[in-house]
């Protein structure tokens, strides 16, 4: 079963525009991680947030965790045509690697 | 280093077959995860390895089976395959070392299609 839920579940900008995409889960969690999968390949680590973290920066990204919502949301800035692809956020519950991922955002970024 | 390997990278089986996927770790970590990812489901957790040893296990039948080799690589073992065992399973590595999550280490995917 998927613990997240993304929204939406596709976005299509033009490039140099921002895209935001947002993470909402069911239990509470010890970290959140975003990831990028392009085209059915497999996935990149993008970032990772712990539950006692509010905000976290990594060059154009910007994540935000609200604990209290059980949501997150991905922003990325200044968007290029490279940036097209699917986006998940994952949420680790227990100990170890049990990492559950959530259903994703396509975006499509058009040159 | 050398990233995340899976072999093979694309196979196509007949209902009731089984089916072997391997997966090399990045040097040094310890700790392998596999996913199975489908359109229809997403991204589901099947298990995961540390130091030859299942650690955590997903919700998938015991046709579901994997292991561990003491230089870390793993496999994974599909028994009596289904039309709905078609998709993309995932491996991915990371340090592993008890006390939190760590990014994991992706690898290319095996596509296996069941007909």
């Amino acid at each position: 079963s998927q613990q997240g839920e993304e929204d939406p579940q596709a976005l299509s900008i033009q490039e140099g525009e921002n895209a935001t995409m947002n993470c909402s889960y069911k239990t509470s969690i010890n970290n959140l991680q975003w990831y990028r999968q392009n085209s059915g390949r497999g996935l990149v680590h993008l970032i990772l947030i712990r539950s006692n973290e509010r905000e976290k920066h990594s060059g154009r990204l910007r994540v935000t965790l609200d604990t209290s919502k059980k949501s997150s949301s991905l922003l990325i800035t200044a968007s290029r045509a490279a940036d097209t692809a699917s986006y998940f956020c994952a949420t680790n519950s227990g100990g170890y690697q049990k990492v559950t991922f959530g259903t994703g955002t396509k975006l499509q970024v058009i040159p | 280093k050398a990233g995340v390997t899976q072999t093979p990278r694309y196979l196509i089986k007949t209902r009731g077959q089984q089916v072997t996927l391997s997966c090399s770790p990045i040097s040094g970590h310890r700790s392998v995860s596999w996913y199975q990812q489908t359109p229809g489901q997403g991204l589901q957790f099947l298990f995961e390895y540390f130091s030859e040893t299942q650690r955590n296990k997903g919700n998938f039948p015991g046709r579901f089976s994997g292991r561990q080799f003491s230089n870390s690589r793993s496999e994974m073992n599909v028994s009596t395959l289904e039309l709905g065992d078609s998709a993309l399973y995932l491996c991915a590595s990371s340090p592993g070392l008890a006390g939190g999550t760590y990014e994991q280490y992706f690898g290319p995917g095996t596509r296996l299609t069941v007909t």
